[in-house]
């Protein structure tokens, strides 16, 4: 079965750098979240997307921006980059209306030198 | 505002041993709750969910979980470990109402599995 897939995998920038990060939901999925798992903690909630519009937004930094397309694809951009943002990224994708079940991807590893 | 505790950050199991890892809750209503595990390497995967009715929910590989509302807590449970469930576990609340927006995780509880 597909799941979800974000790319890249792997991810290394220097300090002050721009990075996009991706993901493609599950076919037919129409919600997108973003989390961020700092190293050896907790997945922090960013922003989610619904039918391409933001539907709710949790502790996204200002420099960073998301969008869901068309397609239901959706992109992190994160600019100038800090030594703190490193981090594991994960994706997660779900069917409203389906409501609770969560997809989560395998994440994208960002390393910021 | 919601959130969860995993008050053990290791906890090492034999092989064959029974497995209860500790999740306590905050929530003003009835919650939902998850169960996710996360192996090196790979995304979060969902073992269990409770919303309402049965207190005892029953997961994939084996594992259960039981929400107490009196205790606020929603222990995970497998009665025998393999070495295979060596991971990271994350317990958490679901916000947002019945299309929940979002999670809210704990800390996580990183299981070793000694032969």
């Amino acid at each position: 079965a597909a799941g979800v897939i974000q790319s890249p995998r792997h991810l290394i920038k220097e300090k002050r750098e721009t990075a996009t990060l991706k993901c493609y939901p599950i076919p037919r999925h129409d919600t997108v979240y973003w989390y961020q798992q700092g190293p050896g903690q907790d997945p922090q909630f960013l922003i989610s997307f619904y039918e391409k519009m933001q539907s709710d937004k949790g502790s996204i930094p200002d420099r960073f921006s998301a969008q869901q397309f068309s397609d239901y694809h959706s992109e992190l951009n994160m600019s100038s980059l800090e030594l703190g943002d490193s981090a594991l990224y994960f994706c997660a994708s779900s069917l409203s209306g389906a409501g609770e079940k969560l997809f989560f991807g395998s994440g994208t590893q960002l390393s910021v030198l | 505002a919601q959130s969860v505790t995993q008050p053990d950050i290791h906890i090492t199991v034999s092989e064959g041993a029974s497995l209860e890892l500790r999740c306590n809750y905050s929530y003003g209503a009835t919650p939902y709750l998850f169960w996710y595990v996360q192996s090196p390497g790979q995304g979060l995967q969902l073992l269990l969910k409770y919303f309402s009715g049965d207190t005892l929910v029953q997961g994939i590989k084996g594992f259960e979980a039981e929400f107490k509302r009196s205790q606020s807590s929603f222990n995970l449970r497998k009665p025998s470990v393999h070495w295979s469930d060596a991971a990271e576990y994350f317990c958490a609340v679901g916000e947002g109402g019945t299309g929940f927006q979002k999670l809210v995780f704990g800390t996580g509880t990183r299981l070793l599995v000694s032969p």
